[in-house]
């Protein structure tokens, strides 16, 4: 079955630059959400995404921001990045409000 | 305090032991998930319960929403069990997932 996938799977970037993390849904879910999960840290909530328009906002920086596109993929920007950026991002989809599945994780390294 | 605790944090068995890992909460959910992340990041969802208890294979999760506790059991442990679970619960009328802070479990052959 297909699952949630997420490019790329490792990135890293430069104090100040800027990234994209992209998010393709499962087939079929209209919901996508966006977590943060710092070394050693909890996944933080950052945005969700319901029929391309956002639904709820969790601790996302003024800095990020994410859309939704018509088909349902999800983009995550983040400018002027600091060194406290490097994290697992992941990306989760779900049919509404329905169980919540995983992508595999961007891994953001900012040097 | 965490709206969110699990017991306990780190957990070590043998293959074939019985486990159970406990999971609290202190705010309103809608549903409450159980996921397992492996070593290398990805997060893997379990169960998603919002009552009474679910299994699947070797895996039985119960919620008591009276009591805002659940519990995941894994029967018959296995070297491959070996993972972070971690407990999230769906605040409710939102789409916010709360996380525990995981529970680091080992098992030996």
């Amino acid at each position: 079955a297909a699952g949630v996938i997420q490019s790329p799977r490792h990135l890293i970037k430069e104090k100040r630059e800027t990234a994209t993390l992209k998010c393709y849904p499962i087939p079929r879910h209209d919901t996508v959400y966006w977590y943060q999960q710092g070394p050693g840290q909890d996944p933080q909530f950052l945005i969700s995404f319901y029929e391309k328009m956002q639904s709820d906002k969790g601790s996302i920086p003024d800095r990020f921001s994410a859309q939704q596109f018509s088909d349902y993929h999800s983009e995550l920007n983040m400018s002027s990045l600091e060194l406290g950026d490097s994290a697992l991002y992941f990306c989760a989809s779900s049919s509404g409000l329905a169980e919540q599945f995983f992508g595999p994780g961007t891994r953001l390294t900012v040097l | 305090k965490n709206e969110v605790e699990q017991s306990p944090q780190n957990l070590t068995a043998q293959e074939g032991e019985f486990i159970t890992i406990n999971c609290s909460y202190s705010v309103g959910i809608s549903a409450l998930h159980w996921l397992q992340q492996h070593p290398g990041g990805g997060i893997v969802s379990l169960f998603m319960l919002s009552s009474g208890k679910k299994k699947h294979g070797r895996l039985i999760a119960t919620i008591n929403i009276q009591e805002k506790h659940s519990s995941l059991h894994i029967t018959a442990s296995h070297p491959r069990d070996s993972a972070v679970y971690i407990c999230a619960v769906l605040l409710i009328a939102t789409d916010k997932l709360i996380f525990g802070t995981g529970t680091r479990l080992q098992v030996f052959p």
